[in-house]
């Protein structure tokens, strides 16, 4: 089946203790992204790939950082966590089709306390 | 800038059309999309727009504007199943995207 898997669904922590959110496509698609969403806002991306290797800041990079060491995977990575990360959050792939439809993932519902 | 402007909540009642507007400004234009979010889970496609004009799928139908930076989804023939947050958004260039807020729409019976 094809599909973009997260992990872990939801998670807390504390303020500043690393964490990585996994993000896997079995697509072979060449572009990935992490979004944010939260209330009144929308999604808001923070990094995008369009290959292995090629990573891209969205309009919210700060505080996240992002690796595609492999096409199929695609970690968030919160260095230092802070309360206003506290969040539900989106990992999405594409193909380099014209009408560039994103799949999502299911989701990872992060507090940080 | 960016900006996408969307209403924040719809009502309508079961079986009839609703129109849900989306307004855009980006600093450049690769096309105009709209997703289907139900409470609690991952968004989902359901239209693209690149050129002026009305695409059609089914029960749904997207129009966009280039000149005027304006897009609308038509439902039409509401089911309660449509009770969902629908999100207009804007790739102003490559893969970077731009999502408007997003409408809550409420199916009544």
């Amino acid at each position: 089946e094809a599909q973009v898997t997260q992990n872990p669904r939801y998670l807390i922590t504390v303020t500043g203790k690393k964490l990585t959110v996994t993000c896997s496509q079995n697509m072979n698609h060449e572009y990935m992204s992490w979004y944010r969403q939260d209330p009144g806002l929308g999604l808001r991306q923070i990094y995008y790939s369009m290959n292995v290797e090629v990573t891209d800041k969205g309009d919210v990079p700060e505080g996240y950082k992002v690796s595609r060491k492999e096409k199929r995977n695609f970690p968030l990575i919160l260095e230092s966590p802070s309360p206003n990360q506290t969040s539900l959050y989106f990992c999405a792939s594409t193909a380099g089709t014209a009408n560039n439809e994103q799949f999502f993932g299911p989701g990872t519902r992060l507090t940080v306390l | 800038g960016q900006n996408i402007d969307q209403p924040t909540e719809m009502t309508a009642t079961e079986g009839a059309i609703v129109q849900i507007n989306c307004t855009y400004q980006t600093s450049g234009f690769n096309g105009l999309f709209w997703y289907q979010q139900h409470a609690g889970e991952a968004p989902t496609f359901l239209s693209y727009n690149v050129l002026d004009g009305l695409e059609e799928k089914g029960r749904f139908s997207s129009f966009l504007s280039r000149s005027k930076g304006y897009s609308y989804l038509l439902l039409k023939e509401l089911q309660m199943k449509d009770s969902a947050s629908y999100l207009c958004a804007a790739s102003p260039y490559g893969q970077n995207f731009v999502f408007g807020p997003g409408t809550r729409l409420s199916v009544l019976p």
